[in-house]
């Protein structure tokens, strides 16, 4: 049963450490996606990643937030110094292009103090 | 732009009554069609989706939806709720026809409770 893994599940941090998030997409998927979720904003998408080459990322605080695809089978989303306001919860998709539908990862949820 | 609309926030259903979750959305051309649903503390998971052809699509866990071009719309129904439908359901669109790939535009969703 293929799915798409994110780690950490949970994270909890101090204000201006640097944070980490990694998905591995699904096998053989060529999209990726980062969201954010958090009660007053709902779903943002942050970037998009197609065949590993950044397509859009105009959701993305461009200052303190980085999202990179290392290789076909990790990605990652960075943040750098975190901030209270950043706490949320982060979920990563995959899927084909051509296939329409995005699969969901289970999310890290990011606490900053 | 496209969008998508989901006019209810919440809405409250006993167990065993019907459900219908409204969605509409706006796009220029006929669009690829989704509902997500979300458990607390879950990421999405995908229902049913509708491309083409038959505009009455199944999902899973009893779930349909129908597409009607005319409205504009993608109404999410269920004949019958069990209380583990309780949830968050997310109706959202592609932009794979206009060149866009499977980039995802969502509605704002609707809180689901199920009263027993």
């Amino acid at each position: 049963d293929a799915r798409v893994t994110q780690t950490p599940r949970h994270k909890v941090t101090e204000m201006g450490q640097e944070v980490t998030m990694r998905c591995q997409p699904i096998l053989g998927h060529n999209t990726v996606f980062w969201y954010r979720q958090t009660m007053m904003q709902g779903l943002e998408l942050l970037a998009y990643f197609r065949n590993r080459a950044p397509l859009d990322d105009s959701g993305m605080p461009k200052d303190r937030f980085s999202a990179e695809m290392p290789d076909a089978t990790l990605a990652t989303l960075k943040i750098q110094p975190s901030e209270p306001r950043d706490s949320a919860v982060y979920f990563c998709a995959s899927g084909l292009e051509t296939g329409g539908e995005q699969f969901f990862g289970p999310g890290t949820r990011l606490t900053v103090l | 732009a496209q969008s998508v609309t989901q006019p209810d926030i919440h809405i409250t259903v006993s167990e065993g009554a019907s459900l219908e979750l409204r969605c509409n959305y706006s796009y220029g051309a006929t669009p690829y069609l989704f509902w997500y649903v979300q458990s607390p503390g879950q990421g999405l998971q995908l229902l049913l989706k509708y491309f083409s052809g038959d505009t009455l699509v199944q999902g899973i866990k009893g779930f349909e939806a129908e597409f009607k071009r005319s409205q504009s719309s993608f109404n999410l129904r269920k004949p019958s709720v069990h209380w583990s439908d309780a949830a968050e359901y997310f109706c959202a669109l592609t932009l794979i026809l206009t060149g866009g790939g499977n980039k995802l535009t969502f509605g704002t969703g609707t809180q689901l409770k199920v009263e027993l």
